[in-house]
């Protein structure tokens, strides 16, 4: 069970666009379509922000956008804003029917 | 609304017990599947486990497999999570978390999150 690997930070400016990527294997991001991502403010609970690889919840801004190729999966954020800046997880259904947690990305709005 | 609420963190010695409660209230708690996930102090989210709706599966890291158990008491809408043999690497925020859809076989997002319970392990 390795945890999915994301980048440690990413950042841009407001109102730019930036993807953060989490890869897995065929065992995982790969072989389902149960990726989601969250977002976790300091000192908070995490955040569903997209679900099954492509799907925002109700309420969540269509800034936050999910895909996936292959083992990869990515999450954009567009018309980045300052309370953007937090950290992101990555998260998988796996095929030993638990989940694995991306290793995490700080997001910094310059 | 929806709430859940951890309790039963705390300092413990290595090696030894700690049962975490998650009380769940706003949805009806029979029909979701529950999760516990961690986050040790400074580091990012680790699963736990996982019961299904009707508590006939259960599902652990690795890191936890053998140590914790996962339960649930429908009748009064409360998650558990009894954790053995503790060591200092299981000190951490326990979080416990919902399925996002109803009767889930596990492979369900987490649509809602307790604060929190910190349990600190160590001598």
């Amino acid at each position: 069970q390795s945890a999915l690997t994301q980048p440690a930070s990413v950042s841009g400016s407001p109102g730019q666009s930036i993807t953060i990527s989490c890869t897995g294997t065929s065992s995982d991001v790969g072989g389902y379509n149960y990726v989601s991502w969250y977002q976790q403010h300091p000192g908070k609970a995490p955040k569903l922000m997209i679900y099954d690889v492509s799907n925002r919840p109700s309420g969540v801004s269509n800034r936050f956008s999910g895909s996936k190729s292959g083992n990869t999966a990515s999450l954009t954020i567009s018309g980045l804003q300052a309370e953007d800046e937090a950290d992101y997880y990555c998260s998988s259904y796996t095929s030993s029917s638990t989940l694995g947690f991306g290793t995490g990305t700080k997001v910094t709005v310059l | 609304q929806v709430q859940l609420v951890e309790s039963g963190g705390g300092v413990v010695q290595p090696g030894r017990s700690l049962r975490l409660s998650c009380a769940a209230s706003g949805f009806t708690f029979s029909s979701y599947g529950m999760h516990w996930v961690r986050q040790a102090p400074g580091k990012g989210l680790e699963w736990v486990a996982v019961i299904w709706y009707d508590g006939s599966n259960k599902y652990y890291a690795d890191s936890v497999k053998g140590r914790f158990t996962i339960s649930r008491d429908n009748s009064k809408n409360t998650l558990y999570l009894q954790m053995n043999s503790l060591r200092a690497e299981d000190t951490a925020v326990y979080y416990c978390a919902r399925d996002a859809l109803t009767y889930c076989g596990g492979d369900c997002p987490l649509d809602y999150w307790g604060q929190g319970t910190l349990v600190t392990v160590s001598s």
